[in-house]
């Protein structure tokens, strides 16, 4: 099976600063035959259901905000809020479907404000 | 606007079993695959199984954790899916939800609640 690691576990940026979270897959999900990352980017925050964000590791899902980007190939991935608002305090978690059906999550990681 | 809404959770003893369901409208459900995942109460997302469209085989695929335990069907009549759960462990306490999904997971329900516990 596939693990996903976060780091960090928490982090506090200050409103209007950078957040970058990073997501490590124990091996690559990268598709050599259509050359896509099968990894998503998720936003739970307390007492919702999870929010799609990011998908094909860098697609932005539709309506989400543009300060929201994903980077990353391979093994190694990078959620980044360029500039953190208020509304974006939550739990974000990375997904790999590379070995669809069976898809596993990352931990999550906990963004708050300074 | 797509809507997913889950119930038929509650408190059933271990060993128990426990049928959920989630009501689907907004999309047309039975050109649909979805997935139930779960979260137990703190911790993280666990995928739980998938169910595949009859168009495309209605075929179901599951966690090893509940494989041979849980069974995920679908009513496309009536545009709602389940997730029926037998031989329930303490373990498989979390909130339950269901999703869309097309490889990654576009839409998820609310969740519904289930507790395993003496």
């Amino acid at each position: 099976d596939i693990v996903m690691t976060q780091s960090p576990d928490s982090l506090a940026v200050s409103l209007g600063e950078r957040a970058t979270i990073n997501c490590k897959s124990s091996q690559s999900v990268l598709y050599s035959s259509d050359n896509k990352n099968y990894l998503a980017w998720y936003q739970q925050k307390p007492g919702q259901p999870p929010k799609l964000l990011i998908y094909w590791a860098s697609t932005r899902e539709s309506g989400v905000p543009d300060r929201f980007s994903g980077s990353g190939s391979g093994t190694d991935f990078t959620l980044t809020i360029s500039s953190l608002q208020a509304e974006d305090v939550a739990v974000y978690y990375c997904q790999q479907y590379y070995t669809t059906p069976l898809r596993t999550f990352g931990p999550g990681t906990k963004v708050d404000i300074k | 606007e797509v809507q997913l809404v889950e119930s038929g959770g509650g408190l059933v003893k271990p060993g128990g079993s426990l049928r959920l369901s989630c009501a689907a409208s907004g999309f047309t459900f039975r050109n649909a695959w979805m997935s139930w995942v779960r979260q137990a109460s703190g911790r993280g997302l666990e995928w739980v199984g998938r169910i595949k469209s009859k168009t495309d085989g209605g075929t179901t695929d599951y966690a090893a954790p509940v494989k041979g335990r849980f069974t995920i069907s679908r009513d496309d009549s009536r545009n709602t899916l389940f997730l029926q759960m037998h031989s329930l462990k303490t373990e498989d306490t979390a909130l339950y939800y269901c999703a869309t999904d097309y490889q990654y997971n576009s839409n998820w329900g609310q969740g519904t609640l289930v507790t395993v516990s003496s």
